[in-house]
């Protein structure tokens, strides 16, 4: 089955610098990668996603790059404010596919003042 | 986008005891509901897919008879711990799709019951 790391477990950056999470996953046919933000106590939030037919996605500050071939995708943040401090999930999915998402471990982003 | 609501955001039972969380797609019918187990500063476990109108799909490793789901109508799927003990305190979340096939791809979540068994 599909296995997703992640990569670091807690970062810290100072407000207006830029932050980077990793995620790699296994199974060569998944096709589907969102993020997700969580907030303590509180539900995940889909913050973007990604299919394997592209190769980068951008929202504004946020962003997410994909590499097939190594299998892995970034989550890049630029401009980091104080309200981005959650913990946030990657997830690697098959679409169509039962919807079965597996999640990483998830990465504690902390962003300073 | 689509609304999932869950009911109790917070349970404190004692041993012994059951539990019923419920799951509700507010604005959208969901023929699969999605149950995971999330504990203290770690990620979100799947534990049973839930289907309507027929039984859940259990993880490896999930009892089903200590965690019963059921899924009687489009909108509604239930999650009972039963004779639950401390080692089952954790945070439960749902979460369901408005696109039954499965390819859109976004999931949207419940906010999520905390349980903490005496």
């Amino acid at each position: 089955g599909e296995n997703v790391e992640q990569h670091p477990s807690t970062l810290s950056v100072q407000e207006g610098d830029s932050a980077v999470i990793k995620c790699t996953y296994s199974d060569s046919a998944s096709n589907y990668f969102p993020w997700y933000k969580q907030e303590l106590g509180k539900r995940p939030q889909l913050i973007i996603d990604i299919r394997s037919n592209v190769g980068e996605k951008k929202d504004q500050r946020i962003a997410v790059t994909l590499n097939k071939t190594a299998k892995h995708f970034s989550l890049h943040i630029t401009e980091t404010q104080p309200e981005d401090s959650a913990v946030y999930f990657c997830a690697a999915s098959l679409l169509g596919g039962g919807q079965n998402f597996v999640f990483g471990p998830g990465t504690r982003l902390s962003v300073l003042p | 986008g689509a609304v999932v609501s869950q009911h109790p955001s917070w349970v404190i039972c004692k041993s012994g005891t059951s539990v019923k969380i419920e799951c509700r797609s507010l604005d959208f019918q969901a023929t699969t509901m999605f149950w995971y187990r999330q504990f203290p500063k770690q990620s979100l476990m799947l534990m049973a897919t839930s289907n309507e109108g027929s039984k859940a799909t259990y993880e490896q490793g999930v009892e089903k008879d200590k965690f019963l789901i059921n899924h009687a109508s489009l909108t509604l799927s239930t999650l009972t711990v039963t004779s639950a003990h401390p080692e089952d305190s954790s945070f439960y979340i749902c979460s369901a799709s408005p696109d039954a096939a499965g390819v859109d791809g976004e999931l949207f979540f419940g906010e999520g019951s905390r349980l903490t068994v005496l």
